[in-house]
């Protein structure tokens, strides 16, 4: 079978390399998904979305890519910088479901 | 435009009190969510709102209530406070709702003691 990246609650980076940020989710009939960036004492911060007629979405820096399949999804960050360290979740929503679901999150650590 | 402002940013309350949080929305946003955030369960759904109706509503009790007004704003009250009560309550709102950007406030932090 393909092989599924595992959801780390911690990830630690050397600064300057690539980071991928792995996610399940749950239910099959969530159709938006979107990574949000929480930073310590804010709220979390918008990054990118993927609805579900896409399988990979690039933003600047980031890339979503969603496997429907195995209900799987990740989010690159490319050239990782000291500002990436916070702590990244994935939430989905159904359509007329009118909330998020959240996982569980995945504190992400940039060493200079 | 002004991102998602919410008053008060801290709370420390005593069990058996209750509270009221408010959160006003990007303007143009229709929909307010209200979220709970703890360490132990991560960042729960409480409730959405769009033009003043309530259309979601998580698992939590009766103790949690919200409404909207009709400029958008939502408050939202927990009565008989406990002490597991206690978390980052966060407001995002969006133009029509969760499968659509919804952007977060700050968030309130409620202590309860």
């Amino acid at each position: 079978g393909e092989s599924v990246g595992l959801h780390l609650p911690t990830l630690s980076v050397q600064e300057g390399d690539n980071s991928i940020i792995n996610c399940a989710y749950s239910n099959s009939a969530s159709d938006y998904f979107i990574w949000y960036k929480q930073e310590s004492g804010k709220g979390p911060q918008f990054i990118i979305d993927i609805r579900s007629n896409m399988d990979k979405r690039q933003g600047q820096r980031v890339t979503v890519l969603l496997n429907k399949t195995v209900k799987h999804l990740s989010l690159q960050i490319a050239a990782t910088q000291p500002g990436d360290s916070a702590v990244y979740f994935c939430a989905e929503t159904a359509s007329n479901d009118y909330k998020l679901s959240f996982g569980a999150g995945t504190t992400v650590t940039v060493r200079a | 435009k002004a991102g998602v402002t919410q008053t008060p940013r801290y709370l420390i309350k005593t069990r058996g009190q209750q509270v009221t949080l408010s959160c006003s929305p990007i303007s143009g946003h229709r929909s307010v969510s209200w979220y709970q955030q703890t360490p132990g369960q991560g960042l729960q759904f409480l409730f959405e709102y769009f033009s003043e109706t309530q259309r979601n509503k998580g698992n939590f009790p009766g103790r949690f209530s919200g409404r909207q007004f009709s400029n958008s704003r939502s408050e939202m009250n927990v009565s008989t406070l406990e002490l597991g009560d206690s978390a980052l309550y966060l407001c995002a709102s969006s133009f029509r709702g969760s499968s659509y950007e919804q952007y977060f406030g700050p968030g309130t932090r409620l202590t309860v003691t």
